[in-house]
């Protein structure tokens, strides 16, 4: 099936770092989605891109949407604690969400 | 309001058992979805109901059955629980079909001895 491909697979980050992980597809995609899935809880969306090329920001979060449609990246400035968690991109197509493998961020103090 | 809720959440089942994970959500949203979550797998899509009425096979659809009782509620049957089934599984609404947020619940945690 279709996969979305995320890495680094996992992190460890010192407080107060940046923090970047991408999301690549071998196909075109419309919409691009960033999660977050804390321990033991559901995702939960942090942004949502529409356009190539599109940046777009919620408080320390960036995002962007390739301009081949085929990837995006996540940014995260100045890790806190809380940001520990799963990150997920996900692609839709039609009326399904397509989610990729993950990339696990663990934050030290 | 409680958002998507599901229950149980956990349960062990023997191989050959059978079992039905229940989900509901108070946003008065059209569609509603089943994930499972794998390690390493991301989630994955095994049935969605784009409307009440209606209800379509996902990704990994095989030992499934799915029933949109009514606006409000999703529910997922394992008919015949196999160990390949442990797994964790998430439901989630949107308001319309392909509406980009989504609402996940807490999960079901499901194990097949």
């Amino acid at each position: 099936g279709q996969q979305l491909n995320q890495s680094p697979q996992s992190m460890f980050i010192q407080e107060g770092e940046d923090v970047s992980m991408n999301c690549t597809s071998s196909s075109i995609f419309n919409t691009w989605l960033w999660y977050k899935q804390d321990p033991g809880e559901g995702p939960v969306l942090l942004i949502a891109l529409y356009k190539a090329g599109e940046l777009t920001s919620n408080g320390r979060l960036t995002a962007q949407f390739g301009i081949t449609r085929k990837d995006s990246f996540l940014n995260i400035s100045a890790s806190i604690p809380s940001d520990v968690g799963i990150y997920f991109c996900a692609c839709l197509r039609t009326y399904k969400y397509i989610f990729g493998t993950g990339t696990r961020l663990k934050v030290l103090a | 309001n409680a958002g998507v809720t599901q229950t149980p959440k956990f349960q062990v089942l023997k191989t050959g058992q059978s079992m039905t994970l229940q989900c509901a959500q108070d946003m008065n949203h059209n569609s509603m979805y089943w994930y499972r979550q794998d390690p390493g797998m991301g989630l994955r899509l095994i049935y969605y109901s784009a409307s009440e009425g209606t209800t379509d096979k996902g990704e990994v659809p095989n030992g499934y059955n799915v029933s949109r009782l009514n606006k409000r509620e999703f529910s997922l049957r394992l008919e015949s629980a196999a160990p390949s089934q442990t797994s964790v599984y998430f439901c989630a609404s949107s308001e319309a079909p392909g509406s980009y947020e989504q609402y996940f619940g807490p999960g079901t945690r499901l194990t097949v001895t």
